[in-house]
């Protein structure tokens, strides 16, 4: 049974440059959420998609965007890129129809915006 | 929105008990209270979840008074592979982002 996978696992982009970060969900889940987390600190909370749709947002602003597909995965976008968006980006997934279903993780994606 | 409350780190002997207390003073009656994991450069994995009294599973224990106030994770005779980073996030994934919002977390250290 698949876990959450991410690809690529490392990137590097340069500041201004726009860059695509893409997420699998575990069989069997319906609903992604994307987390950037830099060193240091704890997950902070981008977005959340269910039926293609982001359903929740946390204080991001429009440069990251997203996207859900029918077979339930999922893009991370973030454009302008500034050297603060250095970090992991998490991607986690759950069942969008049961309350408080558990967030599985994948190992995520090193950005570093040099 | 139930913001929480962890010590910043912790410190412990491989074979002890450890215990992990998080205050959640503005705890709603539907939030749920859940902790997870995380190693260096891996995404964090959930660890035990509940919503009152007292949750065992085979890796841990959680700790819920009646006020539903604080919480505590318990983590039987721990072994160094236990060094990690911890958080308790309190809320409801359905209905709002407050069940996804990760605090700084506990950072474990496990001596032998």
């Amino acid at each position: 049974d698949a876990g959450v996978t991410q690809s690529p696992t490392h990137l590097i982009k340069t500041r201004g440059q726009q860059v695509t970060l893409r997420c699998s969900p575990k069989s069997g889940h319906d609903t992604v959420s994307w987390y950037q987390q830099a060193l240091g600190q704890g997950p902070q909370f981008i977005f959340q998609y269910y039926e293609e749709e982001e359903r929740q947002r946390g204080n991001f602003p429009d440069r990251f965007s997203g996207h859900q597909f029918p077979n339930y995965s999922s893009e991370l976008n973030v454009n302008a890129l500034l050297l603060g968006d250095s970090a992991l980006y998490l991607c986690a997934s759950s069942l969008g129809g049961i309350q408080n279903s558990p967030l599985h993780f994948g190992n995520g994606t090193r950005l570093t915006v040099t | 929105l139930a913001k929480t409350t962890q010590p910043i780190s912790m410190d412990s002997y491989e074979g002890q008990e450890v215990n992990i207390t998080c205050s959640h003073n503005n705890i709603a009656t539907n939030d749920y209270i859940t902790w997870y994991q995380q190693f260096p450069s891996q995404g964090p994995r959930f660890i035990i979840q509940g919503y009152k009294t007292k949750v065992t599973n085979e890796v841990a224990s959680l700790f819920i008074p009646a006020d539903r106030k604080s919480s505590t994770l318990s983590l039987p005779r721990v072994s160094l592979s236990d060094t990690a980073v911890y958080y308790c996030l309190v809320g409801r994934i359905e209905g709002g982002a407050d069940g996804l919002t990760f605090g700084k977390g506990t950072h474990l250290i496990i001596q032998p």
